[in-house]
């Protein structure tokens, strides 16, 4: 079984950077698939931040590319996410997950989830 | 960007009822679109992707039907465990959640 598991700390002062890892266990990340950071917030819903492979590619959604980075770390079978300038609208509860890109794609395995607070 | 529209934005029905959800994207995506099935405090749960594929373990009263820019989610008989939010989702290009239906009981 694939399990997913978000770690990084709950509050983050505006204009630092979020920082957040997930641990997967059950699946090597070498192995393939895609890996993927969502959140959801109540102002905005889910929202996609961005997908990377085992090989490193990355793919963000356009609006937040320019804050937004993930990384892997096929080592520890970890994948990571930053965000930077944080900003109070970037409070949302934090998902990790595997993607399968198949007949287009979709996330088959989440994480629990991580509230992340952006507050002085 | 693709945006997808999801209606209603919620409902109420009953045990037993039949429950149809609609998703239209904002331009052709063919045939990619997910559906997720979400409960307070949790995850996401997939529940049928490519428009049509129910995935594995999810219940056959579950099914989805669509494509290019409309697709359904149908409920053949609502059970107790259904009342839930669902999302849609294409994949077609990035991926975009639609706002999301709460299905509530009546």
């Amino acid at each position: 079984q694939v399990h997913l598991q978000e770690s990084g700390p709950g509050l983050v002062k505006p204009s630092e950077t979020l920082s957040l890892t997930c641990f997967v266990s059950g699946y090597s990340i070498s192995s393939g698939h895609y890996w993927t950071w969502v959140r959801q917030s109540p102002g905005k819903g889910l929202e996609w931040l961005g997908t990377i492979n085992h090989s490193g590619i990355t793919y963000y959604n356009p609006p937040l590319k320019s804050r937004v980075t993930v990384s892997v770390d096929t080592a520890k079978n970890q994948f990571s996410l930053k965000v930077n300038s944080v900003t109070a609208e970037d409070t949302a509860v934090y998902y990790c997950a595997r993607v399968i890109a198949m007949a287009g794609s979709y996330v088959d395995y989440w994480g629990q989830g991580t509230l992340v607070s952006v507050s002085s | 960007d693709i945006q997808v529209t999801q209606s209603p934005s919620s409902l109420s029905a009953s045990v037993g009822d039949r429950v149809t959800i609609t998703c239209r994207a904002s331009q052709s995506i063919n045939n990619c679109l997910n559906w997720y099935q979400q409960k307070p405090g949790k995850a996401p749960q997939l529940l049928i992707y490519g428009a049509s594929t129910l995935q594995s373990g999810v219940p056959s009263s579950f099914s989805g039907s669509g494509a290019g820019t409309d697709f359904t989610l149908t409920i053949s008989s609502l059970q107790p465990e259904d009342f839930a939010t669902y999302y849609c989702q294409q994949s077609y290009n990035g991926a975009t959640f639609g706002q999301g239906t709460k299905v509530e009981i009546k």
